[in-house]
């Protein structure tokens, strides 16, 4: 099947800082996603991004869909404690509801 | 609320024996998806549906059967064929129209006795 690779694997910083995470694809995708996952429950859609170029934000978190639309980044501002989780990128073709999935970044705050 | 049930949190299985995971939804999508999740990887697809009394097999379907009888579930049966099935199993659902995106449930975690 397709791969996405993600990175980075996992990240520690520091309340307060900037994070950004990034997906690529060997290829071409319609739609990107981005959920993030806490510890034994299911991952929750934070963005979903459908032209390349585009870019959305959600609160403090900015997603863009790049334009080779063979990869996607998410960015998150000033981060705060809850940020902490499993984030996932997905890729989607048009006319496939089937996701193809990154291995996840794991994002933890230092106190 | 609308959201998608999936039932028992915890499930264990002992040798030999074939068990059934819940899958609810109720907010009227069309498709439906049963995912496994390793520690440390990505959600790789099991089955999915894309209509009632249709399904397909995703990536790793050998030793998991589903049906879809009803529009609102989709169980998942993981057989006793399936040697290795300790893991974290998720289902999801999506409007079923290109570019909807998939909304998850809790999961459930199966273990082996």
């Amino acid at each position: 099947g397709q791969q996405l690779n993600q990175s980075p694997q996992s990240m520690f910083i520091q309340e307060g800082e900037d994070v950004s995470m990034n997906c690529t694809s060997s290829s071409i995708f319609n739609t990107w996603l981005w959920y993030k996952q806490d510890p034994g429950e299911g991952p929750v859609l934070l963005i979903a991004l459908y032209k390349a170029g585009e870019l959305t934000s959600n609160g403090r978190l900015t997603a863009q869909f790049g334009i080779t639309r063979k990869d996607s980044f998410l960015n998150i501002s000033a981060s705060i404690p809850s940020d902490v989780g499993i984030y996932f990128c997905a890729g989607q073709l048009r006319g496939n509801e089937k996701l193809t999935f990154g291995t996840g970044t794991r994002l933890t705050i230092i106190p | 609320d609308g959201g998608i049930t999936q039932s028992p949190k915890y499930l264990f299985r002992k040798e030999g024996q074939n068990v059934t995971l819940s899958c609810e939804q109720n907010l009227n999508h069309d498709a439906m998806y049963w995912y496994r999740q390793d520690p440390g990887q990505g959600l790789r697809l099991i089955y999915y549906s894309q209509i009632v009394n249709d399904f397909q097999k995703g990536d790793i379907a050998e030793g998991y059967s589903v049906s879809r009888e009803k529009k609102e579930s989709f169980p998942l049966t993981v057989t006793s064929a399936q040697k290795n099935p300790t893991a974290f199993y998720l289902c999801a659902s999506s409007r079923g129209v290109s570019n909807q995106p998939q909304h998850f449930g809790d999961g459930t975690r199966l273990s082996i006795l």
